[in-house]
């Protein structure tokens, strides 16, 4: 079983709909948490952190339920800019020392 | 506009030959981390650092594959001999960590490694 798991999608909306992602993670040690977007043939790039409260920024909220041990991203009023592949990040540890963990990735599309 | 810089952005090579990919991370960070993807995989942590020094490389096939930070600008990943299932996107990201918290990680644009 991969550390991190995502369903790999695609997910293929319209302009304005809702979409959540969700993400499980195995390690019930993890306390670092973070969702990452990659554009096609480019690099990764940080999106938001996960907090144990919750948190939004803007049009996209991110949750974190330790109990189940996942992780969940929802976009609203979804943007034709918002395709991209959403990247699940769990730090991991390796003895003492914490490494970051990528997902699979989730795609998504969003057409006018 | 500080970023982290990879070196080669693309190579072709045959089996059997070396490839050394460089990577000059952002200046002050100190992790720098090593990741391969595929579509299959999808992005593998193959080594990581701290203030230069190697903390996991569990993820990173041994017999061929190195992971170095000669010194704090420059981390190398070099694969002798080379394999066609080398083939993939190769990136190094940097962040700066303090204590239990792991901050921002930034990527370079990736070596994309054709190997025949």
């Amino acid at each position: 079983r991969k550390e991190v798991e995502q369903d790999p999608g695609p997910f293929n909306v319209p302009e304005g709909a809702t979409v959540a992602f969700n993400c499980t993670y195995s390690n019930s040690a993890s306390q670092s948490f973070f969702w990452y977007r990659q554009d096609c043939r480019k690099e990764p790039k940080l999106l938001m952190s996960v907090y144990s409260s919750g948190n939004e920024d803007g049009r996209f909220t991110a949750q974190l339920n330790r109990a189940s041990q996942y992780i969940s991203l929802l976009i609203r009023d979804s943007k034709l800019s918002d395709s991209a592949t959403y990247l699940c990040v769990v730090k991991g540890y390796s003895g003492n020392t914490g490494k970051l963990i990528f997902g699979q990735g989730t795609t998504l599309q969003v057409k006018p | 506009d500080a970023r982290v810089t990879q070196t080669p952005r693309h190579k072709v090579t045959e089996m059997g030959q070396e490839v050394t990919m460089r990577c000059q991370p952002i200046l002050g960070h100190n992790t720098v981390f090593w990741y391969r993807q595929t579509m299959m995989q999808g992005l593998e942590l193959l080594a990581y650092f701290r203030n230069r020094a190697p903390l996991d490389d569990s993820g990173m096939p041994k017999d061929r594959f190195s992971a170095e930070m000669p010194d704090a600008t420059l981390a190398t990943l070099k694969i002798q001999p080379s394999e066609p299932r080398d083939s993939a996107v190769y990136f190094c990201a940097s962040g700066l960590v303090r204590g239990e918290n792991t901050g921002e990680l930034f990527f370079g644009e990736g070596s994309r490694l054709t190997v025949l």
